[in-house]
């Protein structure tokens, strides 16, 4: 069956950035997306890169996809303290006719 | 309107009671979907609506039954809850099958069982 899989934890200091990794197992899955919760709150999609592309660019945020390894990574530039949450990965396994399956989480921690 | 919004924020509710969860959206969305997350662990689908119509259960206990009025309502009628059923409830809706948007989730019900 579907898993994605993701590193639990990640600490970065305020102004670096951080990278956050996630592997998955449908090769064709046509979108790969990545949303961020904050604590108490619902998931909130970040951004989102077509299976057809390899990297997306948008603000602060970049995604690599390596489709060839079913490797896809989240980077925020000059992480603020904000940006402190649980960020998951999903994708969306037989080509959109199934639900998304989400991976465990990331836990980033931002230290001031 | 780009919500989807979900009463009550917070519930506690005894083994023995009836309630609903209540979710809402009017983005046009034909599926929605009720997920359960427990702490530090990822949402886990519990039911998709499709066109109005029960699409997928995945072996949820019939204590929790789930009911869509029409196309931009959604519940979740709650019975005879056990403790280990305490957790963030959390409603999303999207269009028909996956696209860029993805799903977009409400901020969840947070249900204690006492």
């Amino acid at each position: 069956g579907e898993d994605v899989e993701q590193s639990l934890f990640l600490s970065v200091r305020e102004g670096d950035s951080s990278v956050i990794n996630c592997t998955y197992t449908d090769s064709s899955s046509t979108y790969l997306y990545w949303y961020k919760q904050e604590p108490g709150a619902g998931l909130q999609l970040l951004t989102y890169i077509f299976s057809n592309m390899d990297m997306k660019q948008d603000q602060r945020l970049t995604v690599l996809l390596n489709k060839k390894d079913k490797h896809l990574s989240l980077r925020i530039a000059d992480t603020q303290t904000g940006d402190s949450a649980i960020y998951f990965c999903a994708e969306s396994p037989n080509s959109g006719n199934t639900p998304l399956v989400f991976g465990k989480g990331t836990r980033l921690s931002v230290i001031a | 309107d780009t919500e989807v919004t979900q009463t009550p924020k917070h519930l506690v509710m005894g083994m023995t009671n009836k309630k609903s969860l209540k979710c809402e959206q009017h983005m046009g969305h034909r599926a929605m979907y009720w997920y359960k997350q427990k702490a530090k662990k990822p949402p886990e689908l519990m039911f998709v609506y499709s066109y109005e119509k029960l699409s997928i259960n995945e072996s949820v206990p019939s204590r929790f039954s789930p009911e869509c009025p029409n196309s931009s309502l959604l519940n979740l009628h709650l019975h005879a809850l056990q403790p280990e059923d305490s957790a963030l409830y959390l409603c999303a809706s999207s269009q028909s099958g996956t696209g860029p948007k993805g799903y977009t989730f409400g901020s969840g019900t947070r249900l204690t069982v006492v």
